[in-house]
C-alpha cells in the first residue's frame, strides 16, 4: 500500500520564479492539504481541497494556489518567488469524514536564491 | 482559531530514562489532538492521536500520552527511552469537522538521547 509521494524531493528556483510541487494522496484517500514547514519550525497550514476545491484555506497570499485532480492527487503552485518561501512543502492526505488520521508525504525541499 | 504552545524546545535526556513532552492548546471549539514525530530529512509520522473517550492514549514506540481538559493539555511520556528516539515531536490540533485535515501545529520539541 503506497503512502503519501510527493515530487521533486528537492528544489532550487529563483526570486520570481514559479514553481508547482506535486502530491498523490494515501491509496483510499480523498482530502489534501498542504503545509510549509520553515526550519526550526512547525508545519504550517497552507489549504486543503476535497472534491477539486479549496475548502480551507491558511494565513498565505494568493501567491500560493493550487488544484485537486479527478484522481485526487494534488499540485501547489507558487507564484514570483520570495527567499522566505524556501522551506519543506507537506503534503498530507486523510479520509474525509474519518477517521482523522493525516499521513505525510516526505516533503519537497525549495530552496530560493 | 486554535495555538500549541510546546513548552519545552530540547529535552536532553540519558538512554532508558523517562521523558516528558509538554504540550498546551488554546481553541474556542472542540479539538482532535495529536503527536507527531520527525526524523531528520523526513515528513511526520503519527505517533498518536486523541479523538474521544479514555484520556491516556497509546501509541507507537511506547509513547503514550494523557489529555487534560481542564488544563488544555496534551502531554506525551515515554518510560524508557532509546538512542532511536531522537528526533523532532510535534503536538497538534484539528478542529472537530468532517474534514479534519487542517492542523495546527506547534513549534517542537528536540528530543536529544544520550548514551
Amino acid at each position: 500500500d503506497a503512502g503519501v509521494t510527493q515530487s521533486p524531493t528537492h528544489l532550487i528556483k529563483t526570486r520570481g520564479q514559479q514553481v508547482t510541487l506535486r502530491c498523490s494522496p494515501k491509496s483510499g484517500h480523498d482530502t489534501v492539504s498542504w503545509y510549509q514547514q520553515a526550519l526550526g519550525q512547525g508545519p504550517q497550514f497552507i489549504f486543503q481541497y476535497y472534491e477539486e476545491e479549496e475548502r480551507q484555506r491558511g494565513n498565505f497570499p494568493d501567491r500560493f494556489s493550487g488544484h485537486q485532480f479527478p484522481n485526487y492527487s494534488s499540485e501547489l503552485n507558487v507564484n514570483a518567488l520570495l527567499l522566505g518561501d524556501s522551506a519543506l512543502y507537506l503534503c498530507a492526505s486523510i479520509i474525509a469524514g474519518g477517521p482523522y488520521e493525516q499521513y505525510f508525504g516526505p516533503g519537497t525541499r525549495l530552496t530560493v536564491t | 482559531a486554535q495555538s500549541v504552545t510546546q513548552l519545552d524546545s530540547q529535552v536532553p535526556v540519558f538512554e532508558e530514562a523517562p521523558v516528558e513532552l509538554r504540550c498546551n492548546y488554546s481553541s474556542s471549539v472542540s479539538v482532535y489532538l495529536f503527536w507527531y514525530v520527525q526524523y531528520p530529512n523526513q515528513g511526520l509520522q503519527l505517533l498518536l492521536k486523541y479523538l474521544s473517550g479514555s484520556t491516556l492514549v497509546k501509541g507507537i514506540n511506547g509513547f503514550e500520552a494523557e489529555f487534560n481538559k481542564s488544563q488544555t493539555s496534551f502531554h506525551l511520556r515515554k518510560p524508557s527511552v532509546h538512542i532511536s528516539d531522537t528526533a523532532e515531536y510535534f503536538c497538534a490540533v484539528s478542529e472537530r469537522r468532517i474534514n479534519a485535515g487542517k492542523s495546527t501545529f506547534g513549534d517542537g520539541t528536540t528530543l536529544t538521547v544520550k548514551p
